[in-house]
Parts: C-alpha cells; sequence; structure tokens
C-alpha cells in the first residue's frame, strides 16, 4: 500500500474555473503537509504548507488538512494556464525528516 | 527564502566516466539534505539522506558505493555516482533542511540531468 496517494490525472479544467487536487496519506503519526509544483523538466517548489486541521489560504491558493480522515487536499483559484503542472502531495511524519511523495497529479488548464 | 543551488545543471558524458555532483545552501545552515532520482513521467524517489558530519542513510535499493555521498560541511553535500552506465541517466535533484527536528519544508535545487552516452 502507498504511504501517500495522488489521482495521476491528468486533471483538466478551464482558464477561470476552480482547480481541486486531492491526496491521502497512511500514517497517522504525520504532522507536516507540503503540496509542491513541478513544471517539466524542472525541480519542485513549494506551494503551500500546512501542518494543523482546517483551512490555510495564500493568494489563490488554498490548502485544507483532515487528520482524522487522513487527507490533504489543494484548492486553486481562478486557474491560469501558467498553473499546468505536475502537483506534489508530500508528508513528514513526527521525528522523520524525509519526506513521503505521492506520485503527483498533472494539472492541464486550458485557455 | 531559502535557496538551494546545485551544479551542474546538466552533465552528459561517456559510460564508465564518474560524475560529481554539489548541492550547497546559500544561506542557511543544512543540516540535513536530501538526494533524489526522478526518470521520465515518474515522481521523485529518495535515494539518500546525508547528514552533516555522519553517513549518508540511503534508501533500499540504492547502491551505497555506486552512488557516493559526502556531506562534510552544514552548506555543502555532494554526490558522486560512479563508473555511470546509461541506465544511471536521470534527473537528480537535492533538497535541504535547515532544523534537523524542524517541521518546515525542504527546499529544492534546481536538478541535475544526467546523460550517459
Amino acid at each position: 500500500q502507498k504511504e501517500v496517494e495522488q489521482n495521476s490525472g491528468p486533471l483538466s479544467v478551464p482558464e477561470g474555473a476552480i482547480a481541486s487536487l486531492n491526496c491521502t496519506y497512511s500514517d497517522r503519526g504525520s504532522q507536516s503537509f507540503f503540496w509542491y509544483r513541478q513544471y517539466s523538466g524542472k525541480s519542485p517548489e513549494l506551494i503551500m504548507s500546512i501542518y494543523s486541521n482546517g483551512d490555510k489560504e495564500d493568494g489563490r491558493f488554498t490548502a485544507q488538512l483532515n487528520k482524522a480522515s487522513q487527507y490533504v487536499s489543494l484548492l486553486i483559484r481562478d486557474s491560469q494556464p501558467s498553473d499546468s503542472a505536475t502537483y506534489l502531495c508530500a508528508v513528514r511524519s513526527t521525528g522523520f525528516q524525509k519526506l513521503v511523495f505521492g506520485t503527483g497529479t498533472r494539472l492541464l488548464v486550458s485557455p | 527564502g531559502a535557496v538551494v543551488s546545485q551544479h551542474p545543471s546538466r552533465v552528459i558524458c561517456k559510460s564508465g566516466t564518474s560524475v560529481k555532483i554539489e548541492c550547497r545552501s546559500l544561506d542557511f545552515q543544512a543540516t540535513t539534505m536530501f538526494w533524489y532520482r526522478q526518470f521520465p513521467k515518474q515522481s521523485l524517489m529518495l535515494m539518500a539522506t546525508s547528514n552533516e558530519g555522519s553517513k549518508a542513510t540511503y534508501e533500499q535499493g540504492v547502491e551505497k558505493d555506486k552512488f557516493l555521498i559526502n556531506h562534510a560541511s552544514l552548506t555543502l553535500s555532494t554526490l558522486t555516482v560512479t563508473s555511470a552506465h546509461p541506465e544511471d541517466s536521470s534527473f537528480y535533484i537535492c533538497s535541504a533542511n535547515w532544523d534537523r527536528d524542524s517541521n518546515q519544508p525542504q527546499h529544492f535545487g534546481d536538478g541535475t540531468r544526467l546523460s550517459i552516452l
């Protein structure tokens, strides 16, 4: 069983729509959660981090965490073609330094 | 914000060559650095965790004699791919934490694209 699961996509949304990216994780001891964006041929860049249940907003991005359901999501409002990329969910458990990554969801935003 | 610099960005070399990749933390001291490999259209695969002043911890299936890691200072870790072969061609990416026990995210370098002919 994978530790961090994401739908590989592609998730296709029209420009201006809300894109919803989902991630589930298996380790209940997980404490830190991150969303990274990776453009083709580039390294990942941090979009959001979230540590407690609820929503965290940063510009057009909102991360949502539900530890009881072991679920973390990323909402992108007013999606732009430049948002087209692979979005990686990463989870860190307490006492561990390394991140466990999902396989990523490919997002396509059409003009 | 935190910046991680990786060098070189691209290497093309003949089979049998050893290749060294450097990862530097530019504005913070990184007690821990991580080395990943990514094949086309696949996710990141953690190869090893590099701790300053101690031996690296390798993930299962990664040959430590093939992928030599040195983390001699708080700002530099190196990965050497020894006697590289075409199957070692991949995108190698490093990342860094600045606090061993921190909740802070990892910051990634720009990656090194290695092509072995």
